[in-house]
């Protein structure tokens, strides 16, 4: 079993949804990262949070320790937000564990 | 600042082949490292440096080889490419210590093919 699960792995919705991934991991983290990743581009990050919530945007995060579980919102969605999320956790070690990533599409 | 630069962005070896992705950053980050992506699996982290001098083998070492002369440049060699190295290859850096809990800065990626 990955440390780092994500569900839904493949994710197609209508423009103007509200959409959530979700990331549950099996270590004990200091943080957890969620990054970006559109077709053919580079990777960008858009969170880092280790309690509570974070927002940014139409973007949400939402993290609980105790349940090993985050999530990550999408607000109005829209066709740009079409791309690879994914999330990462870390511990106390410099290295983080990556899932396998959720590919979101958004249809006009 | 132009961040971390990565290049080439495309590369094709023949397997037996040597090369070297470069990677620099101008963020003054202490953590650098480097990561392959295979389709239907996460980032695996292949090497890591904390420091000008300091590198440590991550999740996937074997074939490669790194150095860290400067706290801006992490090259990443390929000594004797294999079809097995295919794979598209990122750099990042970041802050340290507490490197988990630090935004993570990625360069634009190579797409590399071992024939």
């Amino acid at each position: 079993k990955n440390e780092v699960e994500q569900s839904p792995q493949n994710l197609t919705a209508q423009e103007g949804e509200f959409i959530t991934i979700n990331c549950s991991y099996s270590v004990g983290i200091s943080a957890l990262h969620w990054l970006q990743q559109h077709p053919g581009g580079g990777i960008v990050s858009l969170f880092m949070l280790s309690s509570g919530k974070k927002k940014h945007g139409r973007l949400i995060a939402t993290i609980n320790i105790q349940e090993k579980h985050s999530s990550l919102h999408i607000t109005a969605s829209h066709p740009r937000d079409s791309a690879v999320y994914i999330c990462a956790v870390g511990g106390a070690t410099n290295k983080l564990i990556f899932g396998t990533g959720t590919l979101l599409a958004v249809q006009p | 600042n132009a961040g971390v630069t990565q290049t080439p962005k495309f590369q094709v070896l023949k397997t037996g082949q040597s090369m070297t992705l470069q990677c620099a950053q101008d963020m003054n980050h202490e953590y650098m490292s480097w990561y392959r992506q295979d389709p239907g699996m996460g980032l695996r982290l292949i090497h890591y440096s904390v420091g000008a001098g300091i590198t440590d083998q991550g999740e996937v070492p074997n074939g490669y080889n790194v150095s860290r002369s400067t706290t801006e440049d992490f090259p990443l060699r390929l000594l004797s490419a294999a079809p097995s190295q295919t794979s598209v290859y990122f750099c990042a850096s970041s802050y340290f210590p507490r490197t988990a809990r630090e935004k993570l800065f990625f360069g634009s990626g190579t797409q590399l093919s071992v024939l």
